[in-house]
């Protein structure tokens, strides 16, 4: 089966910097994802990670170790509009088909 | 605005009843998937749609079921309602079914009492 782990909650202050993990496992891999999503809003699209290494998007950049089964994303310069929740995601399947499933998400809360 | 339209964006209605949601995804993506998102919940896959066809089914209940429509728009069906049931229900469209990139309509917030 697949499975997505990641902090339920991180806090941190304005103008840091602020990692947030995700390990898992899934029967075939296709990729990591990461989402963001502001109180029941829709989930937005943040970055995917296909190879090992840092790609970097503005403030944000995702990391990730295939060997490991390890992701993170990684927030730099956290605005309070940075509040919210983070989805890290993989696919699981083949043939134009599978899951695209979802850890349980990590709360970050921007304090001034 | 991701160009997936939902309807409708509330709903509530009693137990034991049915329901249909809506989903038109971005035009040309020919995936739909759908999820459920109870309180402070992640978000449950329930079912994959490629160009018509099933493609993966999450840990979905079996009173609850989709089709896609030959215009490539996806309705979820409810039925036998249940207090648990209550939630936001997404859904995303994806270009191709191996996309990781994809994207999510408003949500139905659906209430059960």
């Amino acid at each position: 089966g697949q499975s997505l782990e990641q902090p339920s909650e991180v806090t941190a202050v304005e103008g840091a910097i602020v990692q947030i993990n995700c390990t898992y496992q899934t029967s075939g891999f296709y990729g990591l994802s990461w989402y963001q999503q502001h109180d029941g809003g829709a989930p937005t699209f943040l970055s995917y990670n296909a190879l090992d290494g840092l790609e970097e998007t503005g403030r944000f950049s995702s990391f990730l170790s295939r060997s490991d089964s390890y992701g993170y994303l990684l927030l730099q310069e956290l605005q309070m509009k940075d509040s919210a929740s983070y989805f890290c995601a993989v696919r699981d399947g083949r043939n134009q088909g599978g899951k695209l499933i979802f850890g349980q998400g990590t709360e970050l809360s921007v304090k001034p | 605005d991701s160009g997936v339209t939902q309807t409708p964006k509330h709903l509530i209605t009693a137990t034991g009843q049915r329901v249909t949601l809506r989903c038109s995804p971005r035009s040309g993506d020919l995936s739909v998937y759908w999820y459920q998102q109870s309180l402070d919940q992640g978000l449950q896959f329930l079912i994959h749609y490629y160009n018509g066809e099933e493609r993966a089914k999450g840990n979905i209940l079996e009173r609850f079921s989709a089709q896609q429509f030959p215009d490539l728009h996806s309705e979820l069906n409810l039925s036998s309602l249940e207090l648990g049931d209550s939630a936001l229900y997404f859904c995303a469209s994806a270009r191709r079914g191996t996309d990781t990139e994809a994207f999510f309509g408003q949500g139905t917030r659906l209430t059960v009492v």
